[in-house]
């Protein structure tokens, strides 16, 4: 266990509105990661953060925005979610105590109607 | 970027049946792990293995990286080995995924 909690775990939420998902770590680790799960594909990283203020895109950025004002928090945004979002979304961290291992959270279960 | 292709992509075992499960990448890494994911979704950390073979139990690894490929061996498989394995690569600052191997052990 890192230490990261997702919220929320699940979600249904309408075409057209925004959606915000909250990973949260305790143990100060550097970088912080979104992926995406969806069938036959694996995982796809969406943003990653290497800092404080500092991310970066992944392979499937595209419609997805991120946030990180403080260490210990990583927010992944849909500004406006479409049905393709339909998704399992994991928060991952390496860095500081975890090395160059990467943990991951729990998932969150995102339904876009 | 670094492509990662997992192999075979499905498999069902015997309990007490032996498997291999390969991962093969398209450059050169910085490290390589190992993960399962169980029937309820959550990933778990197998292996941290960027060259050599180590082993945890019925499980081992290893990964010859000058040849880009690293191999999961599971022994006595058990039906709590169910579920989905994955690689994944770390090249610069991003971690990539295979697409798994999905492995089901029936009683």
């Amino acid at each position: 266990d890192a230490g990261i909690t997702q919220s929320p775990r699940h979600k249904v939420t309408e075409t057209g509105t925004p959606v915000t998902l909250r990973c949260h770590q305790t143990e100060n680790h550097r970088y912080m990661y979104w992926y995406r799960q969806d069938p036959g594909h694996g995982l796809r990283l969406i943003h990653y953060s290497y800092g404080v203020k500092d991310t970066d895109k992944g392979e499937v950025s595209d419609g997805y925005s991120v946030s990180r004002s403080k260490t210990e928090d990583f927010l992944l945004t849909l500004e406006s979610a479409t049905s393709s979002q339909t998704s399992v979304y994991f928060c991952a961290i390496s860095g500081g105590s975890a090395g160059n291992t990467i943990y991951f959270g729990e998932g969150s279960w995102l339904t876009v109607v | 970027g670094i492509q990662v292709e997992q192999s075979p992509p499905d498999l069902i075992l015997q309990e007490g049946a032996n498997s291999t499960l390969r991962c093969n990448f398209s450059d050169s890494v910085n490290n390589l792990q190992w993960f399962h994911q169980n029937p309820w979704g959550q990933l778990i950390n197998l292996f941290y293995i960027p060259s050599g073979t180590k082993q945890n139990g019925r499980l081992s690894a290893t990964t010859v990286a000058t040849e880009r490929y690293s191999l999961l061996y599971i022994s006595s498989s058990q039906t709590t080995d169910s579920g989905v394995y994955f690689c994944a690569v770390l090249t610069g600052n991003q971690f990539y995924f295979g697409t798994g191997t999905s492995l089901t052990v029936i009683p």
